[in-house]
């Protein structure tokens, strides 16, 4: 298994539709995650840090699974602003310095 | 606060020349990143620092120097630059080891 997987899309959906990405990692010691989102030619930008069982931010919604090594993003009401490259993020096994960066999932919000 | 700077924005060098990007955080962070991202690819991680006056070898290293003379700046250097070293950069710090980062703005650097 790769360090940290992502189906890189693109997930082309209409506006108001629910979404749900998810990356699978291989570091089953790791104790947090990140969801961040890169529009084009820009910064990586946080989304959401999971520390524990999961988290919610409004229309957002990060869950893990630990016994299947998963972390799911969860959109729901799709807006033409969510328009982006969503990468997953885990912390390194063998140092906790470094992070594996996912490839990314990209999603179209269409009108 | 402005979070995490970086500077120039924007360069062109020819081959063989040397620069310093400077990257410049104020929210008091003890690790500190430079990574480059190429077109269809991640992030790959250059060196980063776990304090001020550290630095240690990412993924990527070769080509690039690192100080971190100050805790909030820390600046990566391409001492003879390369075609291949056109990419983007960017900077991030974080609070302390697997939180989360904080990433700045990028600098596009073309090497001809």
């Amino acid at each position: 298994r790769k360090e940290v997987e992502q189906d890189p899309g693109p997930f082309n959906v209409p506006e108001g539709a629910t979404v749900a990405f998810n990356c699978t990692y291989s570091n089953s010691a790791s104790q947090s995650f990140f969801w961040y989102r890169q529009d084009c030619r820009k910064e990586p930008k946080l989304l959401m840090s999971v520390y524990s069982s999961g988290n919610e931010d409004g229309r957002f919604t990060a869950q893990l699974n630990r016994a299947s090594q998963y972390i799911s993003l969860l959109i729901r009401d799709s807006k033409l602003s969510d328009s982006a490259t969503y990468l997953c993020v885990v912390p390194r096994e063998t140092n906790f310095n470094k992070f594996y960066f996912g490839s990314g999932t990209k999603l179209n919000v269409k009108p | 606060n402005a979070g995490v700077t970086q500077t120039p924005k924007f360069r062109v060098l020819k081959t063989g020349q040397s620069m310093t990007l400077l990257c410049a955080q104020d929210m008091n962070h003890e690790y500190m990143y430079w990574y480059r991202q190429d077109p269809g690819m991640g992030l790959r991680l250059i060196h980063y620092s776990v304090g001020e006056g550290t630095t240690a070898k990412g993924e990527v290293p070769d080509g690039y120097n690192v100080s971190r003379l100050k805790k909030q700046n820390f600046l990566l250097g391409l001492e003879s630059a390369a075609p291949s070293q056109t990419s983007v950069y960017f900077c991030a710090s974080s609070y302390a080891t697997a939180y989360e980062q904080y990433f700045g703005p990028g600098t596009r650097l073309t090497v001809t």
